[in-house]
């Protein structure tokens, strides 16, 4: 069975401190690992992706995240957060053995970073 | 690139009838897309798997007699809601997979904010 786990509904942080978003999974064979963001009345952007290599992933605006295999996990992370980062942010997985391509999503985790 | 694109944005209808959702991928062919709904403050909720020719794959729980899917094209798939009701208003977003690449993210549109009078 799939699933993800981000352990926190809300997370705060002051403009220019670094934030971190949590994220555990567990899979039946090995991961693709994904994290996404969404703004209010829009749909999921992409911003990273682990799928093989090097377990520190950069990705759009800023954020990275660091795969974990030992620990299942996929934290995703940024030196310095802006206001415009303030969004829901979700942690996608799936299967690389499935056939179905479907992901399997954290219940979000907004994000508030205050001036 | 990797766009995909949904229409209509918003929706208000009465009670009853039927409302057509349509989920494009702009730049991109897609062999699979799928369709989603989300509650206020939830994470996204499957709904169904759809594959370019044949029939989609629904969800359990999922009436497929009520959400109708089609999915006749590599670039268009299409979600109808058959004589909706109240509680069927929700957030429906569509995502799509380009080719049969599955360590490539899925791609999301915008959703569409269905409102049941």
């Amino acid at each position: 069975a799939q699933s993800v786990a981000q352990p926190e509904d809300q997370v705060n942080v002051a403009e220019g401190n670094p934030l971190t978003v949590k994220c555990t999974y567990s899979v039946s064979g090995n991961p693709y690992l994904f994290w996404y963001v969404q703004y209010p009345n829009r749909g999921l952007q992409f911003l990273l992706k682990y799928i093989t290599g090097d377990n520190l992933v950069k990705g759009s605006y800023g954020f990275e995240a660091e795969f974990n295999k030992s620990q299942t996990s996929f934290h995703l992370k940024k030196p310095s957060a802006l206001v415009s980062d303030s969004a829901l942010y979700f942690c996608a997985v799936r299967d690389r053995g499935s056939t179905l391509g479907r992901l399997y999503f954290g219940r979000g985790t907004q994000l508030t970073v205050w001036p | 690139g990797a766009v995909v694109s949904q229409h209509p944005s918003w929706v208000i209808c009465k009670s009853g009838t039927s409302v057509k959702i349509e989920c494009r991928s702009l730049d991109f062919q897609a062999t699979t897309m799928f369709w989603y709904r989300q509650f206020p403050k939830q994470s996204l909720m499957l709904m169904a798997t759809s594959n370019e020719g044949s029939k989609a794959t629904y969800e359990q729980g999922v009436e497929k007699d009520k959400f109708l899917i089609n999915h006749a094209s590599l670039t268009l798939s299409t979600l109808t809601v058959t004589s909706a009701h109240p509680e069927d208003s929700s957030f429906y977003i569509c995502s799509a997979i380009q080719g049969a690449a599955y360590s490539q993210p899925q791609h999301f549109g915008d959703g569409t904010r269905l409102s049941i009078l």
